[in-house]
């Protein structure tokens, strides 16, 4: 497996304008996470699903955030409009099963910039 | 969300062992523990887990103390790719992963 895959890898655009994070988890797993990481914050877990059913969003900074995951085998992180204070690296990560001896595997990242 | 203490950085001589610490003194009884990595540029890596006993696998040892309040990720001999940041945490059944700070693991060669 080509393990969690996210696109684009490198994403600049301008402040007001609608972005869109994609995600591929690896095929099987049912538990799939998007996560933001900035210098000032660290990494914080925005949202998770769980057999594509959003379970916890109370890392979702606001409502210009929404997650969306249609199938199995895909999800998407749109913020719009978008802020210069959402430039980060956004992170995918999926698990087989849940439960804690589960490990999760993450993508390479998104690195947004918002100008 | 349980909580985890780790110090802030540490610093290993290469070939050397390192072992980092790790507090998780409120750990609940079905709580694992996990290790993740994350090397410069990258996203966090699986590295190891355990409930109750040790545990040993290719990339690391997790010990755990018998009261399970601390456990230690020992790294036999550190290389300079094992350089990144290492995180602590505690999972319980609802797989919320979530990272604390982390500590900072610089290798001198």
């Amino acid at each position: 497996d080509a393990g969690v895959i996210q696109s684009p890898r490198h994403e600049v655009t301008e402040m007001g304008q609608e972005v869109t994070l994609r995600c591929k988890p690896i095929s099987g797993h049912n538990s799939l996470f998007w996560y933001r990481q900035t210098m000032m914050r660290g990494l914080e877990l925005l949202i998770y699903f769980n057999n594509n059913v959003p379970i916890d969003d109370s890392g979702m900074p606001e409502d210009r955030f929404s997650a969306k995951m249609p199938n199995a085998s895909f999800s998407t992180l749109k913020i719009q409009p978008s802020e210069p204070r959402d430039s980060a690296v956004y992170f995918c990560a999926s698990s087989p099963k849940t439960g804690g001896s589960t490990e999760a595997f993450f993508g390479q990242g998104t690195r947004l910039t918002v100008v | 969300d349980a909580k985890t203490t780790q110090p802030n950085s540490m610093e290993s001589n290469e070939e050397e062992p390192v072992h980092l610490p790790c507090n998780h003194s409120t750990i609940s009884g079905t709580d694992y523990i996990h290790w993740y990595r994350q090397l410069p540029s990258q996203g966090p890596e699986y590295v190891i887990h355990g409930l109750t006993s040790n545990v040993n696998n290719r990339m690391a040892s997790l010990a755990i103390a018998e009261d399970r309040k601390s456990s230690t990720l020992i790294l036999h001999r550190a290389t300079l790719r094992d350089a990144a940041v290492y995180y602590c945490i505690l999972l319980e059944y609802g797989n919320k992963l979530v990272f604390g700070a982390g500590t900072i693991l610089r290798v001198k060669s």
